[in-house]
């Protein structure tokens, strides 16, 4: 079973403070998506990772591809309120494989 | 267009009810998805069709029926849920299965299902 472990569950900060969300798993992931879903929608695609030790970045946020690619982190600067959601990370094995999400991260941030 | 069109929106059925949920894209994608969702969890692959054909059944039960119609098309057919059955349904699509390196999963807004 692929699993990936993201931590922490569940985050409350206010505005103008910095987060970061980490996705572990024991497997190799030949990419990683991270994913926002805001209450009443669907996920949507922030970012995906492919190379070990890549690093992406996306406005506040930055997101960062572990070596071995078995995990990933995204760090979030001077969080704003309209950054609460859920944050999925997502991970595909190989070509025609499924696409597997973590276990969430609930961000919420108070103005 | 980007978009994944999920209908209806809300559905309430009871446990002796058939009812069918809908999603349509036209992005030209073959690979579509269904994934279950309850309340603060991540979402939960039920299945995947490719090219049109059911290629991945995460051990679904038999009044959870998943149907793809054509490519743009992918229903799912409800009959004697339970009411832990009842969570937001979402559909999904992407180009092809698989190759996430330089593809993404589009998702539309979800069914929200009750079952009484």
């Amino acid at each position: 079973t692929q699993l990936l472990e993201q931590s922490p569950q569940f985050l409350s900060i206010q505005e103008g403070e910095n987060l970061t969300v980490y996705c572990n798993s024991s497997s190799v992931f030949s990419s990683l998506q991270w994913y926002r879903q805001e209450p009443g929608e669907g996920p949507v695609l922030l970012v995906t990772v492919v190379t070990g030790g890549e690093v992406k970045k996306l406005k506040r946020l930055t997101f960062q591809f572990g070596d071995a690619r078995k995990d990933s982190s995204l760090h979030i600067t001077a969080a704003q309120p309209g950054d609460t959601g859920l944050y999925l990370c997502a991970g595909g094995k190989s070509s025609g494989d499924k696409l597997t999400f973590g276990t969430g991260t609930r961000l919420a941030v108070r103005p | 267009d980007t978009e994944v069109t999920q209908t209806p929106k809300h559905l309430v059925m009871g446990m002796t009810n058939k009812k069918s949920l809908k999603c349509e894209q036209h992005m030209g994608h073959r690979a579509m998805y269904w994934y279950k969702q309850k309340a603060k969890k991540p979402p939960e692959l039920m299945f995947v069709y490719s090219y049109e054909k059911l290629s991945i059944n995460e051990s679904v039960p038999s009044r959870f029926s998943p149907e793809c119609p054509n490519s743009s098309l992918l229903n799912l057919h409800l009959h004697a849920l339970q009411p832990e059955d009842s969570a937001l349904y979402l559909c999904a699509s992407s180009q092809v299965l698989g190759r996430w390196d330089d593809t993404e999963a589009f998702f539309g807004q979800g069914t929200r299902l009750t079952v009484v």
